[in-house]
């Protein structure tokens, strides 16, 4: 079984509608991460968690918000969902004691028409 | 803003030749680190460079770290078409445990 999941991998949502991406994760890593990936851009981090009950803003999180619901899940929201939302999201995982290298899940493919 | 940009955005090379991809960045970093991605999947890890490393090897990777210039390299030797993908630079700022993605190289190895 896979480290980081993501579920759903694709979605396809309207204007305006609200919508969760969930992360879980079986590493046992304290710190997790969203990500978006925009075509032929790199990775903006959204928000970032180095433990249940710290939440940190990344360089993009206007519009996001998210849940560490145990130190094995954190959940994406985005409020009111926009066209420009529009793109792959990536959830990542780390701990200090590995050695600071990430993982990643498989990522989820947002549409908002 | 991304903090690390690649360089070329695009690369091409026949099977065999090496693949050489440049990453800069702009503020002081706890270290660097390399990441694949195939087409449209997660990223996976290659190599992790320190601030204090010059150099570092592992199987056909080299890569490089020049703090005083803000530059990294990515040396693929013997390049084959399996490493056909896209490759990102990631740094890890000093005191902060944000990963800064670049834009990433995309390269193509033709068999």
């Amino acid at each position: 079984d896979a480290d980081v999941t993501q579920t759903p991998r694709n979605r396809i949502t309207k204007t305006g509608k609200r919508i969760m991406l969930e992360c879980s994760q079986t590493k046992g890593h304290d710190r997790m991460y969203w990500y978006r990936q925009d075509p032929g851009l790199g990775l903006r981090l959204i928000y970032y968690s180095f433990d249940v009950k710290d939440i940190n803003k990344g360089e993009i999180s206007d519009g996001y918000s998210v849940s560490r619901q145990a130190q094995a899940k954190f959940s994406l929201s985005l409020e009111s969902a926009i066209p420009n939302q529009t793109a792959l999201y990536f959830c990542a995982t780390s701990d200090e004691l590995t050695g600071d290298e990430q993982y990643f899940g498989p990522g989820t493919r947002l549409t908002v028409t | 803003s991304q903090q690390g940009e690649e360089d070329p955005q695009a690369l091409s090379i026949q099977e065999g030749e090496n693949a050489t991809m440049n990453c800069s960045y702009k503020t002081s970093i706890n270290n660097l680190q390399w990441y694949r991605q195939n087409s449209g999947r997660g990223l996976v890890h290659l190599i992790l460079i320190r601030s204090n490393e010059r150099e570092k090897h592992s199987g056909r990777l080299r890569v490089t770290l020049d703090t005083s210039k803000k530059s990294s390299s990515l040396l693929i030797t013997a390049s084959r078409a399996a490493d056909t993908a896209s490759y990102f630079c990631a740094t890890v700022s000093s005191g902060t445990y944000k990963y800064i993605f670049g834009t990433g190289t995309r390269l193509k190895v033709l068999a």
